[in-house]
């Protein structure tokens, strides 16, 4: 059963304006982490922005932040301001239980900031 | 600090043909992974090690081994390389904590002929 979901295969923003990209997942573990990557053109996957299931704010860093609704099983990311350096594919993943190194991807949004 | 490394960053092969793929990190991480992304499909977790001598299968596994050498560095061995294994393959690594994210390296992108 696919455990990330990502509806959005492409989406597209305005520069300056806010995006939200969709993620919602599947688990019965109450112990989980929801992860966000970016992966520009030249292919290398970096790191955004993390949330646990336990934390009880939703996660900020700089200009992204995590619309965590755990009762939902959503975890979308917004990009606030968007630039042309946002354009790139966006994956959404969980890492499931405490000590688990097994990490499922969704199957990503590709966003594309217009000038 | 290097980070993440891989090599070859490109590889063309024949079915039938043998290769592997190597990864090494400088951070000191105990975990260290291998993944496989085909278009539209994101990553996929082909195997993965906890900690030095230690490996174990993630979700598509068939068609590949791995060692863990030390703790810097793990390989990815296709015995008979097919066409279906053409894709872009990333190591990556990370502590073993789950709010840890996992770092990664360039990529590799192999095609079977």
């Amino acid at each position: 059963a696919q455990k990330i979901t990502q509806t959005q295969p492409g989406m597209f923003v305005q520069e300056k304006e806010a995006v939200t990209l969709d993620c919602t997942y599947d688990t019965s573990d109450p112990s989980y982490g929801l992860f966000w990557y970016k992966q520009p053109s030249s292919g290398e996957m970096i790191f955004l922005i993390y949330q646990g299931s336990y934390d009880q704010q939703n996660a900020t860093e700089g200009r992204y932040s995590l619309n965590f609704q755990k009762a939902r099983k959503s975890a979308n990311l917004v990009i606030s301001a968007s630039q042309l350096g946002d354009s790139a594919m966006y994956f959404c993943a969980m890492r499931e239980g405490l000590n688990n190194n097994d990490m499922r991807f969704g199957a990503g949004t590709r966003l594309t900031v217009k000038p | 600090n290097a980070g993440v490394t891989q090599t070859p960053k490109f590889q063309v092969l024949k079915t039938g043909q043998s290769m592997t793929l190597q990864c090494a990190q400088d951070m000191n991480h105990n975990s260290m992974y291998w993944y496989r992304q085909d278009p539209g499909m994101g990553l996929r977790l082909i195997y993965y090690s906890a900690s030095e001598g230690t490996t174990d299968k993630g979700e598509v596994p068939n068609g590949y081994n791995v060692s863990r050498l030390n703790k810097r560095e793990f390989s990815l061995r296709l015995e008979s390389a097919a066409p279906s294994q053409t894709s872009v393959y990333f190591c990556a690594s990370s502590e073993q904590r789950q709010n840890n994210e996992q770092f990664f390296g360039p990529g590799t992108r192999l095609t079977v002929l």
